[in-house]
């Protein structure tokens, strides 16, 4: 299994402005993932993009995959309060077994 | 489905005493694992699991132990607690078909 790195590593902005993470990754993957997590909570699963698409979107998220570049971003549009958390992502390789993470994004929104 | 639960929530323990971290999942996942997350780091992987009866050592694998009787359960224990587990325990399990991750809510230990 391998790491993606999340860059930047910490990220404020103002509220209503969008946020955009990247990930980078080293080898061919079967999907990467993005999740978040709240301070000293768990981490929640946010979107999963697969290897053979170029971009998702799930309600104010849009994920992008360039598999040329191995990488990946994340953008939240409008950002809320709710959304300062830490955001990791986790490429999986083909028949990998298990997820292995980054240090993340800290994401800050400021009121 | 209750999903990955974990227990306890918080334990405190004294250097050298042993315990066992709970870790259980209701959606008959295959893959099942235990990762450790230090203030301001990122996630380790300490232990995972493959299937019943299977499991296999992460990046952070010393002081702990694991075994997966069962596929719901996969308890991970320290066996002589040290300052250095101090941390915040995380449990998941992986839908095989999908690659998605669920995990627990994890346990704060604190080693004195």
């Amino acid at each position: 299994s391998q790491q993606g790195e999340e860059d930047p590593q910490a990220l404020s902005i103002q509220e209503g402005e969008n946020a955009t993470m990247n990930c980078s990754y080293k080898t061919s993957i079967n999907n990467l993932q993005w999740y978040r997590q709240n301070s000293g909570r768990g981490l929640v699963h946010l979107i999963l993009i697969r290897s053979n698409e170029r971009e998702k979107h799930s309600g104010r998220l849009r994920v992008t995959l360039d598999t040329s570049k191995k990488s990946s971003s994340l953008l939240i549009t409008a950002s809320r309060a709710a959304d300062t958390a830490s955001y990791f992502c986790a490429p999986l390789n083909q028949g990998a077994q298990k997820l292995v993470f980054g240090q993340g994004t800290r994401l800050t929104i400021n009121p | 489905n209750a999903g990955v639960t974990q227990t306890p929530k918080f334990q405190v323990l004294k250097t050298g005493q042993s315990m066992t971290l709970q870790c259980a999942q209701d959606m008959n996942h295959e893959y099942m694992s235990w990762y450790r997350q230090d203030p301001g780091m990122g996630l380790r992987l300490i232990h995972y699991s493959v299937g019943a009866g299977i499991t296999d050592q992460g990046e952070v694998p010393n002081g702990y132990n694991v075994s997966r009787s069962t596929t719901e359960d996969f308890p991970l224990r320290l066996l002589s607690a040290a300052p250095s587990q101090t941390s915040v325990y995380f449990c998941a399990s992986i839908a095989a078909s999908r690659g998605e991750q669920y995990f627990g809510p994890g346990t704060r230990l604190t080693v004195t």
